[in-house]
């Protein structure tokens, strides 16, 4: 069973800055199903990458995912009001995991 | 636009069965995953399992020897059942619709809370 470690757990940012999260696999993984989520408070998880690097529909072109085998990367490149929330890591092996997450805050 | 909510019991007897079921409206389930999650505070996000449009279901390791998901495409929807619940199974649980998981889970229901009590 591949288990997946999100860091930081809690960041704490100004708007306009960059916010980079981590999810490191415990071992290496097929990066098609390697997918990250958004979840607001009282919501259902919203789909914002999927294949490591894809975006979904309508996911502003402000996050970005990258990375391989093990190490993977969400980034949001100048960050919104909105994009309080925590984010989550989702992987599909033969069974589907989700990373602990991590939160966002905007200050 | 594809639309999933989860309807069924928001409570639940200890040792009795959990049963939802997903309706889906604005599209057709057919060629599609149906999956089920949970969620807690101290857990976090969980995966329940899928079920495909031909029958052919995947579990959580951890609940397999419980769970038992089902599909309808005549009537567009998924149903879970959870035998021998405790408090522990206590959640708020959503359903989802994906195509194959390649392309991430992209359509879900808004959850709705059971909660394991006497």
């Amino acid at each position: 069973e591949v288990v997946l470690t999100q860091s930081p757990g809690t960041l704490s940012l100004p708007p306009g800055e960059r916010a980079t999260l981590s999810c490191r696999a415990s071992q290496n993984v097929n990066n098609i199903y390697l997918a990250w989520y958004q979840q607001k408070p009282g919501q259902a998880p919203s789909l914002l990458i999927y294949g490591a690097s894809s975006r979904a529909t309508g996911v502003p072109d402000r996050f970005g995912g990258s990375g391989s085998g093990t190490d993977f990367t969400l980034t949001i490149s100048r960050l919104e009001p909105e994009d309080s929330a925590v984010y989550y890591c989702q992987y599909y092996g033969s069974y589907l995991n989700f990373g602990g997450g991590s939160r966002v805050e905007i200050q | 636009q594809v639309q999933l909510q989860e309807s069924g019991p928001r409570l639940v007897k200890p040792s009795e069965t959990l049963s939802l079921t997903c309706i889906v409206s604005g599209g057709s389930l057919s060629l599609y995953y149906g999956s089920w999650f949970r969620q807690t505070p101290g857990k976090g996000l969980e995966w329940i399992g899928y079920v495909k449009y031909s029958g052919r279901t995947n579990y959580n390791p951890s609940l397999k020897d419980r769970v038992t998901l089902s599909v309808d495409t005549s009537r567009n929807q998924f149903s879970l059942r959870l035998t021998s619940v405790t408090a522990a199974d206590s959640a708020v649980y959503y359903c989802a619709r994906s195509a194959d998981y390649s392309y991430g889970v992209d359509v879900w229901g808004q959850g709705t809370t059971v909660t394991v009590s006497s």
